[in-house]
């Protein structure tokens, strides 16, 4: 089966540091998406791409936060610098768009991201 | 805005049958996803309608009214593995644009 691969799975960083994360989507999906979840909050959307293209990233703190798709095989998302409220899973998606109703987008296993 | 509400939680029992309940009120609407969670997992998908109606997928089904802004997900010969976070999902505009909004997901366990 074809997957979306995000790593790294765990991240424990101090307060301060700079944070990478990254995704593969699933070849030939031409559009990828970047969430948070926290308990309190749900799924928030971050960002997301179209053609590598950055369509929407109103959901992120700019100041911070930053995602680029330097290629079709690769996403990035970065925090730099990192505080404990960015303590979340951050899981990317990918798809067709227009969207294939019979698999939707499928989601990566995550990155758990602690910050003490 | 756009405001997508579900149940927070439910219980239900082992074989029996489970309704849970969307609402939504966004800018645009392309499409209603429902996702499955397990905790500690990543969502995987279940079903997606873009047009009134019902989608039957084995002991699944979904259910949109775009007039009224509503949708539902249906469980039937419910399992113990059916335990899990169901997550709603707006895709919001076609075309060009076209972000997926989730709403906070509604815990569902599944007593013996």
């Amino acid at each position: 089966d074809a997957r979306v691969t995000q790593t790294p799975r765990h991240k424990v960083t101090e307060m301060g540091q700079e944070v990478t994360m990254r995704c593969q989507p699933i070849l030939g999906h031409n559009t990828v998406f970047w969430y948070r979840q926290t308990m309190m909050q749900g799924l928030e959307l971050l960002a997301y791409f179209r053609n590598r293209a950055p369509l929407d990233d109103s959901g992120m703190p700019k100041d911070r936060f930053s995602a680029e798709m330097p290629d079709a095989t690769l996403a990035t998302l970065k925090i730099q610098p990192s505080e404990p409220r960015d303590s979340a899973v951050y899981f990317c998606a990918s798809g067709l768009s227009p969207v294939d109703g019979r698999g939707g987008y499928t989601f990566g296993s995550g990155t758990r991201l602690t910050v003490v | 805005g756009q405001n997508i509400d579900q149940p927070t939680e439910m219980t239900a029992t082992e074989g029996a049958i489970v309704q849970i309940n969307c609402t939504y009120q966004t800018s645009g609407f392309n499409g209603l996803f429902w996702y499955q969670q397990h905790a500690g997992e990543a969502p995987t998908f279940l079903s997606y309608n873009v047009l009134d109606g019902l989608e039957e997928k084995g002991r699944f089904s979904s259910f949109l009214s775009r007039s009224k802004g509503y949708s539902y997900l249906l469980l039937k010969e419910l399992q113990m593995k059916d335990s899990a976070s169901y997550l709603c999902a707006v895709l919001n505009y076609g075309g060009s644009q076209g972000n997926l909004i989730f709403g906070k997901g509604t815990k569902l366990s599944v007593k013996p």
